[in-house]
């Protein structure tokens, strides 16, 4: 079955090491995106990826970056993570834009903890 | 970003019809409403969406009230596995989606 999924499903790094997580994804959609989810909270949108054009929520720290070296694939880069970044991340794909009409994919999240 | 408002949390009981209610006063006339749900450790997944006329998918119906400030989106039976957070979008053309603090549904065995 055509899917987003992400790896890993449960992530443990510390303070301050980088981590990457990915997504990648079998529906040949345009666009991806990154959400985090903390604890009780809707997702909130970090960035996303119009085909290889990148758009940063105005929001999203520094700490994050994101990379998409093709139209499969997703990273998700949290260069120096801190304790408040522990959070659900959940990538998403939509075929054209993700508004209007259009739908998004979700994956199953990667439950990031920060120790 | 168009606002929506939905109730916290919902109780209802196994095998019986739900009614999740949404407002968006502000809709502007382009703007189509999603409803995504999120079951419990899982990702958010599609459930929904219309723009002036009632759909019916094989999950639920989307009524949309006339002037379309509002909308109401019905699971037909609810069961165990319907217990989740349902959150109710405003979508516009070439525009992200952002989600709000949606409603809890529970549903009573």
């Amino acid at each position: 079955d055509a899917m987003v999924i992400q790896n890993p499903r449960y992530q443990v790094t510390q303070f301050g090491k980088p981590v990457t997580l990915s997504c990648s994804q079998t529906l040949n959609h345009n666009v991806m995106y990154w959400y985090q989810q903390k604890s009780s909270q809707a997702p909130k949108l970090l960035f996303h990826y119009y085909d290889k054009d990148f758009n940063n929520e105005a929001d999203t720290p520094d700490n994050f970056q994101s990379r998409r070296p093709n139209t499969s694939f997703c990273f998700l880069d949290i260069r120096s993570p801190g304790l408040g970044d522990a959070a659900m991340y959940l990538c998403a794909t939509s075929r054209v834009s993700g508004g209007g009409s259009d739908t998004q994919y979700f994956g199953p999240g990667t439950r990031l903890t920060v120790l | 970003d168009a606002k929506t408002t939905q109730p916290n949390s919902m109780e209802s009981n196994e095998e019986e019809p739900v009614h999740l209610p949404c407002n968006h006063s502000t809709i502007s006339g382009t703007d189509y409403i999603h409803w995504y749900r999120q079951l419990p450790s899982q990702g958010p997944e599609y459930v929904i969406h219309g723009l002036t006329s009632n759909v019916n998918n094989r999950m639920a119906s989307l009524a949309i009230a006339e002037d379309r400030k509002s909308s109401t989106l019905i699971l037909h039976r609810a069961t165990l596995r319907d217990a989740a957070v349902y959150y109710c979008i405003l979508s516009h053309r070439d525009d992200k989606i952002i989600f709000g603090k949606g409603t809890r549904l529970h549903i009573l065995p």
